[in-house]
């Protein structure tokens, strides 16, 4: 039973343009979202994180999006750069009875960002 | 800053036979994760320490799973017997105080191959 989701497992986008990677969730006791980039032989790294009482949150390129209603969230790159080239990672806290759960992490999408 | 440390980088054994790795955290970091990502897949949590003493090991396999952090500081993880199934990067990673609102820093990991 995969509580989160990242659908497409990989995406490719011209250097310059907007990358859009997507993730869905399942689970309505998630209370913060993270998003991780991974480059090959090495571990992911935190990137931008979201409270589920927020629909934004925007760092330099890097904003992400929540939806609620729709169990959604987006990480929108703009402009895209080819060192952007890696595999993302969505994760998901749970919040049970005042009590943090630890991180669930979606498949990844590999993204490619062309010259 | 100093990352996340963990030793071996890599490691083929055969099945059956046992393993260990070695995870060193950030200074300070009182929590610390073990995560097995199989190849395909995003991380699993296997176990989380604070400090020396175990907060969550309700997916480690503990008939051939093990894991200790005696001194609240290093940790290690041990496969014995081990099945090819077992075969993924093995990531540690710390946080301050297990609060994940601004993500776990991991290390590169050390990927295993089981033949």
């Amino acid at each position: 039973d995969q509580q989160v989701k990242q659908n497409s497992p990989s995406l490719s986008v011209q250097e310059g343009r907007i990358s859009i990677l997507n993730c869905d969730y399942t689970n309505s006791m998630f209370d913060y979202f993270l998003w991780y980039k991974k480059y090959p032989a090495e571990g992911p790294t935190f990137l931008i994180s979201i409270s589920s009482i927020k629909d934004k949150n925007e760092d330099g390129r890097f904003t992400v999006f929540l939806n609620k209603s729709a169990k959604h969230l987006s990480l929108h790159i703009v402009p895209s750069q080819p060192g952007d080239s890696a595999v993302y990672f969505c994760a998901a806290r749970p919040y049970y009875g005042g009590s943090q759960g630890n991180l669930i992490f979606g498949k990844g999408t590999k993204l490619s960002v062309k010259p | 800053e100093a990352g996340v440390a963990q030793s071996p980088r890599y490691k083929i054994i055969e099945k059956r036979q046992s393993v260990a790795f070695w995870c060193n955290p950030i200074s300070g970091h009182a929590t610390l994760y073990w995560y097995q990502q199989i190849l395909g897949q995003g991380p699993k949590l296997l176990i989380q320490f604070q400090n020396n003493g175990v907060v969550d090991d309700s997916q480690l396999p503990k008939d051939r799973f093990s894991a200790e952090r005696l001194k609240g500081v290093d940790s290690t993880l041990k496969i014995q017997p081990a099945k090819l199934e077992d075969s993924a990067v093995y990531l540690c990673a710390s946080s301050r105080t297990g609060d994940s609102n601004y993500g776990y820093t991991f290390g590169s990991g050390t990927r295993l191959t089981v033949v």
